[in-house]
């Protein structure tokens, strides 16, 4: 049964930083392009970062470029979001998503709050 | 202001039959495959319709999807009250170089 499971959520400051996790199983990881998808409070999805499966390639929205990096750990079947400089619009779930293109495995989320 | 436009809610009767659209441009829907996600209350989203018109295993023939030209459609038959979700189109903008989703589609069974 494929499974992601998202961690490392919380409550931080603005200007802070967090980094989320998402612990993959049930699939052959490494095969696999990996996303962040996010979404506000009463609001619609936003994708905010994709990763090929070698991590050739990373693709990040406008909204958290040069902020936001992301990363995967093929060995521990893990993908990774370090997001620095946080603004209070960045508060959100962060689901994490597998696939290129359609997504067709998504995790239950994790919330992160950026506040004072 | 997302980049593929949907209409904010819609609404039918159990039984009834609704459709959804999703409006785009050339380097979005005109260019790339469309999908569509279902989010249950409180839930994650969940894969619905990929490849333009394909379901994924355990979906409902209920639910279908076409594109032409830069919009596309996803359309649900016989209503049921566990229907009720927001709807959402995706797909891969080539000029952003990023995934876009629409604004989502609020679905009411009356």
């Amino acid at each position: 049964e494929v499974q992601l499971v998202e961690s490392g959520g919380g409550l931080v400051k603005p200007g802070g930083s967090l980094r989320v996790s998402c612990a993959a199983s049930g699939f052959t990881f490494s095969g696999y392009t990996m996303n962040w998808v996010r979404q506000a409070p009463g609001k619609g999805l936003e994708w905010v970062s994709s990763i090929t499966s070698s991590s050739s390639y990373m693709y990040y929205a406008d909204s958290v470029k040069g902020r936001f990096t992301i990363s995967r750990d093929n060995a521990k079947n893990s993908l990774f979001l370090q997001m620095n400089s946080l603004r209070v619009e960045d508060t959100a779930v962060y689901y994490c998503a597998r696939g290129a293109g359609d997504y067709d495995y998504w995790g239950q989320g994790t919330l992160v709050t950026v506040s004072s | 202001q997302s980049v593929l436009t949907q209409p904010p809610s819609v609404s039918a009767a159990p039984g009834q039959k609704v459709t959804i659209s999703c409006s785009g441009s050339s380097s979005t829907i005109g260019n790339n495959y469309i999908c569509w996600y279902q989010q249950l209350p409180g839930t994650a989203p969940k894969l619905l319709i990929y490849g333009n018109d394909k379901r994924p295993s355990g979906i409902p023939d209920r639910f279908s999807g076409s594109k032409s030209g830069t919009s596309a459609t996803l359309g649900i038959t016989g209503l049921q009250t566990g229907d009720e979700a927001d709807y959402y189109c995706g797909t891969w903008d080539s000029s952003l170089t990023g995934a876009v989703f629409g604004g989502g589609t609020k679905l009411t069974v009356l």
